[in-house]
């Protein structure tokens, strides 16, 4: 079954202790990107990559790192949480950019007390 | 930078009514624009995506609109059931190519 796969669902951790949100596509999807959403903000991309090797900066990616070493995974890494970062996390793949859906995955929520 | 705004947060209707959910956006005109649709604790699913040159897009009971004029598309669902009740979601690129700008979505609501 073609899908998008994120860990963990759900996590609360405390400010400052580095975590990492991992994300894997079956799709063989060159594009990968990561969203947060927030009430009354919508989605909002934090990072994409276009392929491996390749990533770049979306509208909100303070606070936030990624690397894409294989087409499959793009982890999400918050090297020291703060609050403001408790959000509802989604990865997403598509197979380009222009003209094609993205599929996402169903979402890690993310508490930073 | 582009804004979309969908005109609505919520819309109750009953069953075997339609509904239409609009999508509006200012600036530059989209290649294409696409609808999502997220239920509660989910990841959006994609439903429809319709390109400039495309007036109207149909799947099942779902149909699209794109004026590139207004710069709106408007989403209808016909004969809405229950289980159509979700958050939807429009989107569209970036100037760039490189990302999916989306709406804050419209939850509708159908009752029985």
């Amino acid at each position: 079954e073609a899908q998008v796969t994120q860990n963990p669902r759900y996590l609360i951790t405390v400010t400052g202790k580095k975590l990492t949100v991992t994300c894997s596509q079956n799709m063989n999807h060159e594009y990968m990107s990561w969203y947060r959403q927030d009430p009354g903000l919508g989605l909002r991309q934090i990072y994409y990559s276009m392929n491996v090797e390749v990533t770049d900066k979306g509208d909100v990616p303070e606070g936030y790192k990624v690397s894409r070493k294989e087409k499959r995974n793009f982890p999400l890494i918050l090297e020291s949480p703060s609050p403001n970062q408790t959000s509802l996390y989604f990865c997403a793949s598509s197979s380009g950019t222009e003209n094609q859906p993205q599929h996402f995955g169903d979402g890690t929520r993310l508490s930073i007390l | 930078s582009q804004k979309i705004e969908q005109n609505s947060e919520a819309l109750n209707i009953q069953e075997g009514k339609t509904a239409t959910l609009t999508c509006n956006y200012t600036n530059y005109s989209p290649a294409y624009l696409q609808w999502y649709r997220q239920d509660p604790g989910r990841g959006p699913v994609f439903l429809l995506l319709i390109r400039e040159n495309e007036k109207e897009k149909r799947k099942e009971r779902l149909k699209v609109t794109f004026d590139t004029t207004l710069k709106q598309s408007l989403f209808h669902i016909t004969a809405s059931q229950p289980a159509d009740s979700a958050t939807y979601l429009c989107a569209l690129d970036n100037q760039a190519g490189t990302a999916l700008i989306f709406g804050k979505g419209t939850t509708l609501s159908v009752s029985s």
